[in-house]
């Protein structure tokens, strides 16, 4: 099955950085998401990586590293508006392509 | 376009009841699904859908039934609710560009199962 962790929780203060770290280990590979979800929202798409890299877009920028089977989300210049839970998934072919969701790290911006 | 809707976005059942969440997306999506998530939690994947006509199951499909008799719609049924069912459902469609599938979510439904 597939497996994947990130922290349960974050605090920044706004206009710092914080990098929330995902972790995963499945057979067949095919893509990683990062969604944005504030309490009681759906989740909204942030970005996907399937390469080794950095996918920059605006203050967000994601990171994957294939063959340690990690990724991380890096938001600049928080905001107070970025206060939310932040979801890793990972799609891979063990799973028939469908995503596996982390259980979401929730970021607290502080003024 | 409206994108994906839910109905209801609430609703309180007795043990043993049974109801249907609705799921409509007017984006002309093949792939549907369901997830459940609760409190503090991930997205557990409930059953999907690659097209009409075609449905399987997810992770936890245990409880639970859909139909896909048209590309728009996603119903999904709980014939004995029970309260480990307790929880909020997203329902979400996606589309494949140049391999990148997104999904686009519905604004979920709270079901209390008491």
């Amino acid at each position: 099955g597939q497996n994947i962790d990130q922290p349960t929780e974050m605090t920044a203060t706004e206009g710092a950085i914080v990098q929330i770290n995902c972790t995963y280990q499945t057979s067949g590979f095919n893509g990683l998401f990062w969604y944005q979800q504030h309490a009681g929202e759906a989740p909204t798409f942030l970005s996907y990586n399937v390469l080794d890299g950095l996918e920059e877009k605006g203050r967000f920028s994601s990171f994957l590293s294939r063959s340690k089977g990690y990724s991380y989300l890096l938001l600049k210049e928080l905001q107070m508006k970025d206060s939310a839970s932040y979801l890793c998934a990972v799609r891979a072919r063990a799973a028939g392509n469908k995503l596996t969701f982390g259980g979401g790290t929730r970021v607290l911006v502080k003024p | 376009n409206a994108g994906v809707t839910q109905t209801p976005k609430f609703r309180i059942l007795k043990i043993g009841q049974s109801m249907t969440l609705q799921c409509t997306q007017d984006m002309n999506h093949n792939y549907m699904y369901w997830y459940r998530q609760d409190p503090g939690m991930g997205l557990k994947l409930i059953y999907y859908s690659v097209g009409a006509g075609i449905t399987d199951k997810g992770e936890v499909p245990n409880g639970y039934n859909v139909s896909r008799s048209t590309t728009e719609d996603f119903p999904l049924r709980l014939e004995l609710a029970a309260p480990s069912q307790t929880s909020v459902y997203f329902c979400a469609s996606s589309y494949s560009r140049g391999g990148v599938e997104t999904q686009y979510f519905g604004p979920g439904t709270r079901l209390l199962v008491l």
